[in-house]
């Protein structure tokens, strides 16, 4: 079974630059999270989605990153315009559609803003 | 808010030590309980989890213990190898199914 795809692995941008990540869950996995993880910190919920609608968006820096989930299977993480702070690693996880369900994780993009 | 506490590493053993790392929780309500294990340059994988009180997960001769009167969830493993070095996080179930996670622990066992 295929895991959760990210792309890219790692990107290194300038403030004020744009960015985007792109995650591809597991078939059949109606649930997706992204979530932030700056160094030295656990993971941090951005946002998740229940097929293609928004579950949870409160921790979502709304001015600056958004994201969508089209067609309830692959999902966008976008930053625009990056700031310093915004350096982490960006995980998506997907789960079936419980609370107790596993959520399986991706590798993670790594973002270096400078 | 809901929050997880974990003990601040690094923690260093060697190799066939006994492993001990505290996560303690705050929550409303009885969530779901979790350890997640990082292992170096790999994704999060989920360790083990318990879905209520007294409930015990265990996973790969890793053990944790739901205690509902002290709110706390502790790792333990009666032997570690050196395969067992990685980065250990404590979580919490949230209302909606999301993770709270600690902020982790480091984990390195000397040969």
């Amino acid at each position: 079974e295929a895991g959760v795809a990210q792309s890219p692995r790692y990107k290194i941008i300038e403030k004020r630059q744009s960015v985007a990540f792109w995650c591809n869950p597991i078939s059949g996995h109606a649930t997706l999270y992204w979530y932030q993880q700056i160094l030295g910190q656990g993971p941090k919920l951005l946002i998740q989605f229940q097929n293609n609608g928004v579950v949870d968006d409160s921790q979502l820096p709304k001015d600056r990153f958004s994201a969508e989930r089209l067609k309830g299977v692959d999902s966008t993480l976008k930053i625009q315009p990056a700031k310093l702070e915004d350096s982490a690693v960006y995980l998506c996880a997907s789960s079936l559609a419980s609370r107790t369900a596993e959520a399986f994780f991706g590798q993670g993009t790594r973002l270096t803003v400078v | 808010g809901d929050s997880v506490t974990q003990m601040e590493g690094p923690v260093t053993l060697s190799e066939e030590a006994f492993l001990t790392i505290n996560c303690t929780y705050t929550a409303t309500g009885y969530p779901s309980l979790f350890w997640y294990v990082q292992y170096p340059g790999e994704g999060l994988q989920l360790l083990l989890k318990a879905t209520k009180a007294d409930d015990k997960g265990s996973n790969k001769g890793f053990e944790a213990t739901y205690r509902k009167e002290t709110t706390s969830f502790h790792l333990e493993k009666g032997s570690v190898q050196v395969s067992d070095s990685a980065v250990y996080f404590c979580a919490l179930g949230g209302s909606q199914g999301n993770l709270i996670f600690g902020k982790g622990t480091k984990l390195s066992v000397k040969p």
